[in-house]
């Protein structure tokens, strides 16, 4: 099993509510990304759980919030966010943080559409 | 800075032929570089990975060659098929650091016609 799990596939949220992404992985990888993807322009780092622990922030506003429940899950939790915000959000694993040879496995993505 | 170019930023070809994308980095030190296929809307999907010591990899139908002395990397589709038809990310990483500390090409859009 190669598969990065991500739900909900699209999401439209207003600007008031709180919502959720979700993402899953069994391959027993201990490092765990999420990523932002605007149309046509590549990946950008937003969060990096190492061994379930947040080990890079990369300047990401808090109305972002992530969470690593245990190795396999990783959620990211979304209160008021901003048109802007609108994006194509990757979830990705990889087996360890520390190997930069590691093959990093990337999730179908949530659609995310701030109105 | 750390960079990674790919040409061209678009290409259309028909069914059957070959194409090669390429990629140039400015990444340094240099650990490795893996090609990625991503169709619109989805999660990009790993097609090779190599190391600064390896020439070429081969994934069926695609080939990436390295060139770690001019800092190029290519990607070679042959037989292209209307299911080619995404954008190829070319993706370098550095010696030091972790799997997180990737730096992203834009990618090339390519597009696979009858």
């Amino acid at each position: 099993d190669t598969e990065v799990t991500q739900t909900p596939k699209h999401l439209v949220m207003g600007m008031t509510n709180k919502k959720s992404l979700k993402c899953e992985q069994h391959m027993g990888h201990r490092a765990m990304y999420w990523y932002k993807q605007k149309a046509k322009k590549p990946p950008e780092l937003m969060f990096v759980y190492s061994y379930e622990k947040l080990s890079i922030n990369e300047s990401v506003p808090s109305r972002f919030s992530p969470e690593c429940p245990n190795s396999s899950l990783l959620n990211l939790h979304l209160h008021a966010l901003q048109p802007e915000d609108s994006a194509l959000y990757l979830c990705a694993s990889s087996r360890s943080p520390g190997t930069g040879g590691d093959t990093i496995y990337f999730g179908e993505g949530s659609w995310l559409t701030v109105v | 800075k750390n960079q990674v170019e790919q040409s061209p930023q678009s290409l259309i070809i028909l069914e059957g032929k070959n194409c090669t994308l390429q990629c140039n980095y400015t990444v340094s030190p240099f650990s490795n570089l893996r090609w990625y296929k991503q169709d619109t809307g989805r999660g990009p999907v790993s097609l090779t990975i190599m190391t600064f010591s390896e020439n070429t990899k081969s994934n069926g139908r695609y080939t990436a060659t390295l060139d770690a002395d001019t800092k190029q990397s290519s990607l070679h589709i042959t037989a292209s098929q209307l299911s080619d038809s995404a954008s190829y990310i070319c993706v370098v990483s550095p010696r030091t650091g972790t799997a997180s500390k990737l730096t992203f090409g834009t990618g090339t859009r390519l597009q696979v016609t009858l």
